[in-house]
């Protein structure tokens, strides 16, 4: 069935290093993908997002790498700050309207 | 604000209540999201409406559950006869439907934390 997921469940990185969030997703027809960041108490928040004819995206501090081989999707942020500090979805898309997500990656900021 | 508004942010009641939440979209949103997230999970998708018309129920949403966008505008989520598993946050979001027919990514409200007691 369908299904996405997340390589490691919590992440501590060093403040002003980068981080790297890994997510591996099952469903093949799956076109359109999307990050969000979720902090305590709030919804998730839009990041960054990736078609599946594109295998890189970047945006600010963050880039979006798509591997279709290996149905693998990572997001890297640059000079991470304790503002990053978050839960870290990714979610995927098959053309419908349904998205659908992972359970998340707690990423810690150490100072 | 001119984000996703969802009112309460928290509700507590007591099991076999009766429940609603409202979600006020994003205005020239076209497309409204219903998702259901409980601790340490990502939100699982419940309900869609385009406009006015509900397109896809998830079999997530029992008889219980009966949601609403009667104007296509703001929307409704009612829980009938709350059980204590039902306890979770419910997110509204929502999207734009593209030009080209193609995904874009939906806007999140803040949530309704419902506890039942």
């Amino acid at each position: 069935g369908e299904s996405v997921g997340l390589h490691l469940p919590t992440l501590s990185v060093q403040e002003g290093d980068n981080s790297i969030i890994n997510c591996a997703y099952s469903n093949s027809a799956s076109d359109y993908f999307i990050w969000y960041k979720q902090e305590s108490g709030k919804g998730p928040q839009f990041i960054i997002d990736i078609r599946s004819n594109m295998d890189k995206r970047q945006g600010q501090r963050v880039t979006v790498l798509l591997n279709k081989t290996v149905k693998h999707l990572s997001l890297q942020i640059a000079a991470t700050q304790p503002g990053d500090s978050a839960v870290y979805f990714c979610a995927e898309n098959t053309g419908g309207f349904k998205t659908i997500f992972g359970a998340g990656t707690r990423l810690f900021v150490k100072a | 604000d001119t984000g996703v508004s969802q009112n309460p942010r928290h509700k507590i009641t007591k099991r076999g209540q009766n429940v609603t939440f409202r979600c006020d979209p994003i205005s020239e949103h076209n497309r409204l999201y219903w998702y259901r997230q409980t601790l340490g999970q990502g939100p699982e998708f419940l309900t869609y409406f385009q406009n006015e018309a509900q397109l896809e129920k998830s079999r997530l949403l029992s008889d219980r559950f009966s949601a609403e966008r009667p104007k296509g505008s703001f929307s409704t989520l009612e829980i009938q006869r709350t059980e204590q598993g039902d306890s979770a946050m419910y997110l509204c979001a929502s999207s734009p439907l593209s030009g080209a027919g193609m995904n874009t990514e939906a806007f999140f409200g803040q949530g309704t934390r419902l506890t039942v007691v």
